[in-house]
């Protein structure tokens, strides 16, 4: 079966550096993304891996590991409004999203 | 029109009605996908579309049907409602099928009673 890992909770103080773990079995591989979502909003798109390394946006920067199976989430510098749902999802071989259930970050000052 | 919208916001049905959710893109995205969110799950993915005039099941198709007669709009519908229906509806849109972003509309919150 398919199946997408993370942590269901998370919490971190503001200003510090949080990382959000996914590990997925899936049928197929044709990318990794990493939303955001918060409470009673639209998720939205933050980044894109396809290939094995580091891809840095900002204060966030993801990470994947193909033969592992893994990547990351990691915000910097974090501030309050970055309270929220990440999902990270899979793109498997018929090119559809599998979605893991998000991880709940909760920023403390 | 900016982006992708829903309607309605959210509705209350009764349990054997039917029910259609709208969703309606300005984008001329060619994909477009309906999903379903419940706590502690993922989103699901419940019907889509890769371009007008296709449509294909999801993860979770039983019980929803969809139409693509056109580009923009996507609509959803429950041919008659179950309580295991109640959920929050997200319809998404990209470009194409790989490699891209899906947009997501603001979602529509289903209680079925």
């Amino acid at each position: 079966g398919q199946n997408i890992d993370q942590p269901t909770e998370m919490t971190a103080t503001e200003g510090a550096i949080v990382q959000i773990n996914c590990t997925y079995q899936t049928s197929g591989f044709n990318g990794l993304f990493w939303y955001q979502q918060h409470a009673g909003e639209a998720p939205t798109f933050l980044s894109y891996n396809v290939l094995d390394g580091l891809e840095e946006k900002g204060r966030f920067s993801s990470f994947l590991s193909r033969s592992k199976g893994y990547s990351y989430l990691l915000l910097k510098e974090l501030q309050m409004k970055d309270s929220a749902s990440y999902l990270c999802a899979v793109r498997d071989s018929n090119y559809q999203l599998i979605w893991g259930a998000g991880t709940k970050l909760i920023i403390k000052p | 029109i900016a982006g992708i919208t829903q309607a309605p916001t959210s509705q209350i049905l009764a349990a054997g009605r039917r029910m259609t959710l709208r969703c309606t893109q300005d984008m001329r995205h060619n994909a477009m996908y309906w999903y379903r969110q419940d706590l502690g799950l993922g989103l699901r993915l419940i019907h889509y579309s890769n371009t007008a005039g296709t449509t294909g099941k999801g993860e979770v198709p039983d019980g929803y049907s969809v139409s693509r007669a056109n580009t923009d709009d996507f609509p959803l519908t429950l041919a008659s409602a179950v309580p295991s229906q109640t959920s929050v509806y997200f319809c998404a849109s990209s470009e194409g099928t790989g490699g891209n972003e899906q947009f997501f509309g603001p979602g529509t919150r289903l209680t079925v009673l």
